[in-house]
């Protein structure tokens, strides 16, 4: 089965803090994605990568970074946190052997800023 | 994407099957019916998916119509865990963003 975890179920920070999420997959997938998830707005891509070093833009990247340095790892950064970035956030990956190969997704971040 | 459309809520009883109904009218031929379901304060869990054959696995069966118009999803015999929020989802995969996005979903309820 694909394992996607994620290091933390509820975070608590302050306004300004730096903070890291981390994400690890065990499936050898390429592809990994950040989203955000809040009432009413639905499912919200933040960032992708769709290998090693490599990162794409999604829908709301502002005041988020990514880092992947390692296949297995991705990892979201709120350069500067402020309260709008209260959520769940949710981490996926997939295999890009085939176009319609699915999204598992790990069990999610609530991350509350205060 | 092509839209779905899903009744917000539906019950049944534990033990027997659950047929979740999704309306994809508009539907291409290269997109993909995908169904993911929620449960409270966790994340998206992927189910099953399929093109236009009825599909199968260990966790549900995909039923597609003949003109793909509309699918079904069966939970053989549902359990109180499987109390969730179930998403259907058309994907067209040609593209170079492959994000999820979620509809409102329809609200499964399991009773004992």
């Amino acid at each position: 089965d694909v394992k996607v975890t994620q290091s933390s179920r509820y975070l608590v920070k302050r306004t300004g803090e730096k903070v890291f999420l981390e994400c690890v997959q065990d499936m050898d997938h390429e592809n990994m994605f950040w989203y955000r998830q809040d009432p009413g707005l639905g499912l919200r891509l933040i960032y992708f990568s769709y290998d090693v070093k490599m990162k794409e833009k999604g829908d709301i990247p502002e005041g988020y970074s990514v880092s992947r340095e390692k296949k297995e790892r991705f990892s979201l950064i709120l350069e500067s946190a402020s309260t709008n970035q209260t959520s769940m956030y949710l981490c996926a990956s997939s295999s890009a052997g085939r176009a319609n190969q699915p999204q598992h997704f790990g069990d999610g971040t609530r991350l509350s800023i205060l | 994407d092509a839209k779905t459309t899903q009744p917000p809520s539906m019950d049944c009883a534990e033990g027997r099957a659950a047929n979740l109904p999704c309306n994809h009218s508009t539907i291409s031929g290269n997109e993909y019916v995908y169904w993911y379901r929620q449960i409270h304060s966790q994340g998206p869990q992927y189910i099953i998916h399929g093109l236009k054959n009825n599909e199968t696995n260990e966790m549900a069966s995909l039923i597609i119509t003949e003109d793909r118009k509309s699918s079904t999803l069966i939970l053989p015999h549902a359990t109180l865990r499987d109390t969730a929020v179930y998403y259907c989802i058309v994907r067209d995969l040609t593209g170079a963003n492959s994000k999820l996005t979620f509809g409102k979903g329809i609200t499964l309820s399991v009773r004992p």
